[in-house]
C-alpha cells in the first residue's frame, strides 16, 4: 500500500518570502506521478505542479518549484515570493502509472498562511 | 469551458433520508471517482469507475453506492445517511490511456454535506 505525508499542518510566510513544504511517500513501485494541489477557502481542488517518476528533472511552474528525490522517497514544493493569493491548503498526491483504476492517494494537507 | 459540475454545492439533511449528489463531465473522460475530505485526514478515495457500467470501491464505500449508466454522469446515493458522513464531497475525472494513465485528476468544486 502507499501512503503519503506531509508533517506540517500548517506553515506561516511573509509576503515575498520562499516558503518550503515537505512531503514523503511510501512506494514499491518505480513508475508514478506525484501532485501538489492547491485548495483556497473556495474549496476548489487547483493543480499546482506534475512530477513524472521517470523524470530526473525537478518540475517548475511560475514561482512553485518540486525537489523530487525518488531515492528518498521525498517531494517537497517550494514556493517562491509568496504572495496573499498562495494562502491556501496544500496536498501532495500520489498515483501510480500502471494502477487500472488510477487513484490519487493524498497527504493529510499543509496549511498555507501568508503575512503582509 | 471544459469541467466537472457537482450538484448541490451544500446540503443539510437529517439521518436516514435516501440523498444523491450529482456529478457530471463534458471532457469525455472515461475515469470518474468520488472522494471525501476530512480534516488531518485529506481525500480519501469512496468509488470509481473505468467506463460505463464499470465501478468498484475504494478506500471507504461503506455507507454509498455509485452507479455509471452514461460515461458524462457519475452520481454518488447516499441510501441511509448517518451524521459519520458529514463531510466534504469532490467527484473527479480524468482520461485512461493504454498502459500510461495520463494522471491528472480534474476536480468539481465540492459538495459539503451535513447529516444531522
Amino acid at each position: 500500500a502507499q501512503t503519503v505525508t506531509q508533517s506540517q499542518p500548517e506553515m506561516s510566510v511573509q509576503e515575498a518570502e520562499t516558503v518550503t513544504l515537505s512531503c514523503t511517500y511510501d512506494t514499491s513501485e518505480s513508475d508514478y506521478y506525484l501532485f501538489w494541489y492547491k485548495q483556497p477557502p473556495s474549496r476548489q481542488m487547483i493543480l499546482v505542479i506534475r512530477q513524472e517518476a521517470y523524470k530526473q528533472q525537478n518540475a517548475t511552474e511560475n514561482r512553485f518549484s518540486v525537489n523530487f528525490q525518488k531515492a528518498a522517497k521525498s517531494f517537497s514544493l517550494k514556493i517562491s515570493d509568496s504572495q496573499l493569493g498562495d494562502a491556501a491548503m496544500y496536498f501532495c498526491a500520489y498515483r501510480r502509472v500502471t494502477d487500472s483504476w488510477g487513484k490519487l492517494q493524498f497527504g493529510a494537507g499543509t496549511q498555507v498562511v501568508v503575512t503582509p | 469551458e471544459a469541467q466537472v459540475t457537482q450538484n448541490p454545492r451544500y446540503l443539510i439533511t437529517v439521518t436516514g433520508k435516501k440523498l444523491t449528489v450529482t456529478c457530471s463531465q463534458n471532457m469525455n473522460h472515461e475515469y470518474m471517482s468520488w472522494y471525501r475530505q476530512d480534516p488531518g485526514l485529506g481525500l480519501r478515495q469512496i468509488y470509481y469507475s473505468m467506463n460505463v457500467e464499470v465501478t468498484d470501491k475504494g478506500d471507504v464505500p461503506e455507507g454509498y453506492k455509485v452507479s455509471r449508466k452514461e460515461k458524462r454522469n457519475f452520481p454518488l446515493i447516499l441510501e441511509s445517511p448517518s451524521p459519520n458522513q458529514t463531510s466534504l464531497y469532490f467527484c473527479a475525472s480524468s482520461l485512461t490511456g493504454g498502459r500510461r494513465i495520463s494522471g491528472t485528476l480534474h476536480f468539481g468544486n465540492g459538495t459539503r454535506l451535513t447529516v444531522t
